[in-house]
């Protein structure tokens, strides 16, 4: 069981270029989501999904496209990196139990720099 | 508007002695309240999780308390360590729009 797993750990993007970012997780969770961090800042919500077949925005998807073919995988994908995207990435995984089992598990982050 | 808004932003205590982190959040419809820990360079990590009917949650050294009248939680760090240098995250998870709000988190810094 390997939980979360996010490649790469680092990658260096020149302005306009593009890249997908990997998650894929092992614990058939319905629920994926993607995040940002920015230097001594909070996480914010890029995309998240609810299950294979259907993803939603969240409050800073500008820039960035998801999608959820498999219950395994959510990648996202930078359409033409731009500096302000430079950034930590995390990817999170979690059941929609609404209860107290459905713990969101994260993984190791992608740190990202575009020049 | 969904916020989750945490106090104070940083704190600075000894160790051993014991801190209490506060969360205020106006998320409808309200599903359940989370406290993560972020250790500096890595993901966050679940502590407790409440639901609408749990007024408290206890994790070892990290006791939650949630009010869902007030809208009001706490985190209760006992008997501190060098180890909970960290931030702590309040996070609310709301079943309108199945997202998790996060707050912007406290850092804690435990000095020897």
């Amino acid at each position: 069981n390997a939980g979360v797993t996010q490649t790469p750990k680092f990658q260096v993007l020149k302005t306009g270029q593009s890249m997908t970012l990997q998650c894929a997780q092992d614990m058939n969770h319905e629920y994926m989501s993607w995040y940002r961090q920015d230097p001594g800042m909070g996480l914010r919500l890029i995309h998240y999904s609810v299950g294979a077949g259907i993803t939603d925005q969240g409050e800073v998807p500008n820039g960035y496209n998801v999608s959820r073919s498999t219950t395994e995988d959510f990648p996202l994908r930078l359409l033409s990196a731009a500096p302000s995207q430079t950034s930590v990435y995390f990817c999170a995984s979690s059941y929609l139990a609404g209860d107290s089992t459905d713990t969101q598990y994260f993984g190791p982050g992608t740190r990202l720099t575009v020049l | 508007k969904n916020q989750v808004e945490q106090s104070p932003q940083s704190l600075i205590i000894l160790e051993g002695k014991n801190c209490t982190l506060q969360c205020n959040y106006t998320v409808s419809p309200f599903s359940n309240l989370r406290w993560y820990k972020q250790d500096t360079g890595r993901g966050p990590v679940s502590l407790t999780i409440m639901t609408f009917s749990e007024n408290t949650k206890s994790n070892g050294r990290y006791t939650a308390t949630l009010d869902a009248d007030t809208k009001q939680s706490s985190l209760h760090i006992t008997a501190s360590q060098l180890s909970d240098s960290a931030s702590y995250i309040c996070v609310v998870f709301t079943s309108g729009t199945y997202k998790y709000i996060f707050g912007t988190g406290t850092r804690l810094k435990v000095l020897a």
